[in-house]
Formats: C-alpha cells, sequence, structure tokens
C-alpha cells in the first residue's frame, strides 16, 4: 500500500497568518491526492482534489499544489475556522490510504 | 441537497457481530461508487470497504473476510456487516460518496460509534 506522510503534525499559526501544511507519499500518486479538514466532532470534508482542485463553496484562501510524490496545502490567511485537523488521501492505488494529519492549531 | 446518514453502531462484545446502514437521499447510492472510512478514538482515518456503481467489492486487509459491503437500491442505503470484531475495531465509522471513477470522497455522514468491549 501507499504510504502517506504529513507534517508537521502540529502546527502553531496565529490568526491572519499563512499556513503550509506538506504530504509526502512513498511512490508517486500523480495528481491524484485529495486533502480534507475536520473539525472535532465532525466528519471530515473535503477541501481539495486532482491535488489542487479547489471543492464546492471552499473558499480561495485554501489552494493545493503538487504532484508525483510531494504535495502542499496552503491556507492563506487563517480564519478562526480553519483550526483543525488536515488530512491527505491518495486516490492512485488500492487500498486508499490517509495521512496521519496535521493539527492546525492557534500560537 | 445529498445526505447520508448512518446508524447501527453500539457496544458489542468481542467476537459479536453488528450491521451498520447508511441511507442516502439526494442521489442515487447505486448509480455510485460507495465506501467506509472508520476512525479509531484520536486517530486518522482509514478506509474500510468499498462497492462499486458496478456491484464490485474490494476491502482492506484489516476487515477482509470479517466485513461485508452490501446495498440496498430499493431503500437507496448502504450497509455494513461487521462479523468477528476485535477491540482495535472500535471507531467512529463514515459512509462516504465518491464521484464516478474516481475515489476521493465529496461526502460524508456524520458517523456512527462501534465499541468493541467486553
Amino acid at each position: 500500500e501507499i504510504v502517506m506522510t504529513q507534517s508537521p503534525a502540529t502546527l502553531s499559526v496565529s490568526p491572519g497568518e499563512r499556513a503550509t501544511l506538506s504530504c509526502r507519499a512513498r511512490q508517486s500518486v500523480s495528481s491524484k491526492l485529495a486533502w480534507y479538514q475536520q473539525k472535532p466532532g465532525q466528519a471530515p470534508r473535503l477541501l481539495i482534489y486532482a491535488a489542487s482542485t479547489r471543492a464546492t463553496g471552499i473558499p480561495p484562501r485554501f489552494s493545493g499544489s503538487g504532484s508525483g510524490t510531494e504535495f502542499t496545502l496552503t491556507i492563506s490567511s487563517l480564519q478562526s475556522e480553519d483550526f483543525a485537523v488536515y488530512y491527505c488521501q491518495q486516490y492512485h492505488e488500492w487500498p486508499l490510504t490517509f495521512g496521519g494529519g496535521t493539527k492546525v492549531e492557534i500560537k | 441537497e445529498v445526505q447520508l446518514v448512518e446508524s447501527g453502531g453500539g457496544l458489542v462484545q468481542p467476537g459479536g457481530s453488528l450491521r451498520l446502514s447508511c441511507a442516502a437521499s439526494g442521489f442515487t447510492v447505486s448509480s455510485n461508487d460507495m465506501s467506509w472510512v472508520r476512525q479509531a478514538p484520536g486517530k486518522g482515518l482509514e478506509w474500510v470497504s468499498v462497492i462499486y456503481s458496478g456491484d464490485s467489492t474490494y476491502y482492506a486487509e484489516s476487515v477482509e473476510g470479517r466485513f461485508i459491503i452490501s446495498r440496498d437500491n430499493s431503500k437507496n442505503t448502504l450497509y455494513l456487516e461487521l462479523n468477528s470484531l476485535r477491540a482495535d475495531d472500535t471507531a467512529v465509522y463514515y459512509c462516504a460518496r465518491s464521484p464516478l471513477g474516481f475515489y476521493y470522497f465529496d461526502n460524508w455522514g456524520q458517523g456512527t460509534l462501534v465499541t468493541v468491549s467486553s
């Protein structure tokens, strides 16, 4: 299976600042990479698919980039509602696999 | 509006069984690829199983031979039968929809908690 590694595990950011989250695949997943946001007690919400395409209703401060094995989720100016855990997921190959998550917390 | 509502979770003893349901509205389950994804307490996400629109099924190695995914087209409902349950199956189980041909998840249910404990 394709192992997905996210870093850092925790990111402390002040509101209004930029956050950069990393996701690395052990082997190439092409651009078949999605990002999700999860808040406590809630289901995950799709943010980005195909590495860089925002899902419906996702604000433009969220952007994704990368291909192959290295991917980045950038939140350009953190809002209070953005403090959450973020997961990447590859869908290039079965079984589908997720990264371990990055928690974005208030600094 | 797409909606997924899970039910059927609860407390079960090791070795026991449970059936989870996921009632869908706003779209047709049989026309989409549907998965179950679980999350152990305080842990990350783990894909469990998929049923394709064409009826084929596939399972994670950790549940292969113990879990069965199915759907009832007349009820527009997805199911997951959990058998031979173990403590490490304890998790919130989410049903999730994938756009046809792409296996990310664009809609999720709210989840149902399964606790395996004596």
